[in-house]
């Protein structure tokens, strides 16, 4: 299967700071997603993602699918952005998909 | 609505009784999937579906069955649940293998 690799596991941050969340893996994608989970254990799409770059708000994503990595750009960071950061991704075989471990984020105020 | 759900929301039970989880979609998905949540490792793909009657393992098949007989619905059945089944579950769906959209997830505990 596919390798996803998150980094950092753990991010502490000031309510107001900017931050880079980065996923690799191993292989060629033709699928990529970020995932917030909050503090609920509720699991929300942030973006699909196989390549190129997207912005929603204060969110933005960059996926380099030939150099197999992508970024997750969180500006301005508030307390309702911590949770968990996860990203997946999958093969040739959409359904299949493959989680990193994610992003732990705490956002102070 | 648009929405994903699973039930129940919670369930203790004990071992080796079998029991299903339920998973219903209303945004006419092709593809549905199973993961689940255990601390530290992530969400693991237990079983997806492409199609009615089309499903395929993922990363952590052993104990589970699955079936695909509608659109809507993926039940996930534990047909002899064990004590290390006892995990976070959700249920998801996607129009075409694409943005994926979560159920609430079933807290399952196995004594």
């Amino acid at each position: 299967g596919i390798q996803v690799e998150q980094s950092p596991p753990d991010l502490i941050l000031q309510e107001g700071a900017n931050s880079t969340l980065r996923c690799n893996f191993s292989d060629s994608v033709n699928n990529l997603q970020w995932f917030h989970q909050n503090p609920w254990g509720q699991l929300i799409n942030l973006f699909y993602i196989p390549s190129g770059t997207k912005q929603n708000g204060r969110l933005s994503a960059t996926t380099v699918a030939t150099e197999r990595y992508s970024l997750l750009y969180i500006s301005s960071s508030q307390t309702t952005d911590s949770g968990v950061y996860f990203c997946a991704v999958a093969g040739s075989t959409l359904g299949r998909l493959y989680f990193g471990r994610g992003t732990q984020l705490t956002v102070w105020p | 609505e648009a929405q994903v759900t699973q039930n129940p929301r919670y369930l203790i039970t004990v071992t080796g009784k079998k029991l299903t989880v339920t998973c219903s979609q209303n945004m006419n998905h092709e593809y549905m999937s199973w993961y689940r949540q255990d601390p530290g490792l992530g969400l693991r793909q237990i079983y997806y579906s492409m199609n009615v009657e089309v499903t395929d393992k993922g990363d952590v098949p052993e104990g589970y069955k699955v079936s695909r007989k509608e659109k809507r619905n993926f039940p996930l059945i534990l047909e002899s649940p064990s004590p290390n089944q006892t995990s976070l579950y959700f249920c998801a769906s996607s129009l075409a293998g694409d943005t994926q959209y979560f159920g609430p997830g079933t807290r399952l505990t196995v004594l």
